[in-house]
């Protein structure tokens, strides 16, 4: 079965310093989104990227985040000067369409030193 | 309360009963989705019921939906020490102006199966 594939499985940043979480979402998909969970809480929603543009975004996703879709293959996710709260599991999902299926990633744990 | 709330919080069995969780939610939907998450690890699709069905099953797992109650359950049969993980509904929410594209998730299910 297709996956979402999501690199680094874990990364260490120093507050302050700029992350790239990197996905490769199913190849026919069309619709890209990124959802973070903080330890022990609820996931949630940051982002959806469909047709090389945002389509939603949420209160969470300020200027310090950004998302780009570099080439065909590639979503990444941008964190720039992290803060200690940025420490969750970040989640890479796509889908093929707006109420389809969405198959997420195995997630990048990002923690903030 | 939250949109996709889980029911109950926690629940631990014995291998081979049944489990029952519930989804509660507040607004119309296009589709609910169940995810599977064991611990600290990521997100494994189970089912994805839409608006205009009221039940459906994989292997098993039986969920059903009520629209009229905003409400879902996952049932899970014969259940095994591997099932143990959260569960997690999540609602893709409809819009007048289109699919909102996002899933608001509830905050899971802890589900214990004692071997």
């Amino acid at each position: 079965e297709p996956e979402v594939t999501q690199t680094p499985s874990h990364q260490v940043t120093q507050m302050g310093q700029e992350v790239i979480l990197r996905c490769v979402p199913i190849s026919n998909h069309l619709y890209f989104y990124w959802y973070r969970q903080i330890l022990g809480q609820k996931v949630e929603f940051l982002v959806s990227f469909y047709n090389n543009e945002i389509s939603e975004k949420s209160e969470i996703f300020d200027d310090q985040f950004s998302v780009e879709r570099p080439d065909g293959s590639n979503f990444t996710l941008k964190i720039r000067s992290t803060k200690l709260e940025d420490s969750a599991m970040y989640f890479c999902a796509s889908s093929f369409s707006e109420t389809g299926r969405d198959t997420f990633g195995s997630g990048t744990r990002l923690t903030v030193v | 309360s939250q949109q996709g709330e889980e029911d109950p919080q926690a629940l631990s069995i014995q291998e081979g009963e049944n489990a029952t969780m519930n989804c509660s939610y507040k607004t119309s939907i296009n589709n609910l989705q169940w995810y599977r998450q064991n611990s600290g690890r990521g997100l494994v699709h189970l089912i994805l019921i839409r608006s205009n069905e009221r039940e459906k099953h994989s292997g098993r797992l039986r969920v059903t939906l009520d629209t009229s109650k905003k409400s879902s359950s996952l049932l899970i049969t014969a259940s095994r020490a591997a099932d143990t993980a959260s569960y997690f509904c999540a609602t893709d929410p409809w819009s007048m102006q289109g699919g909102s594209e996002k899933l608001v998730f509830g905050k899971g299910m802890k589900l214990t199966v004692n071997p």
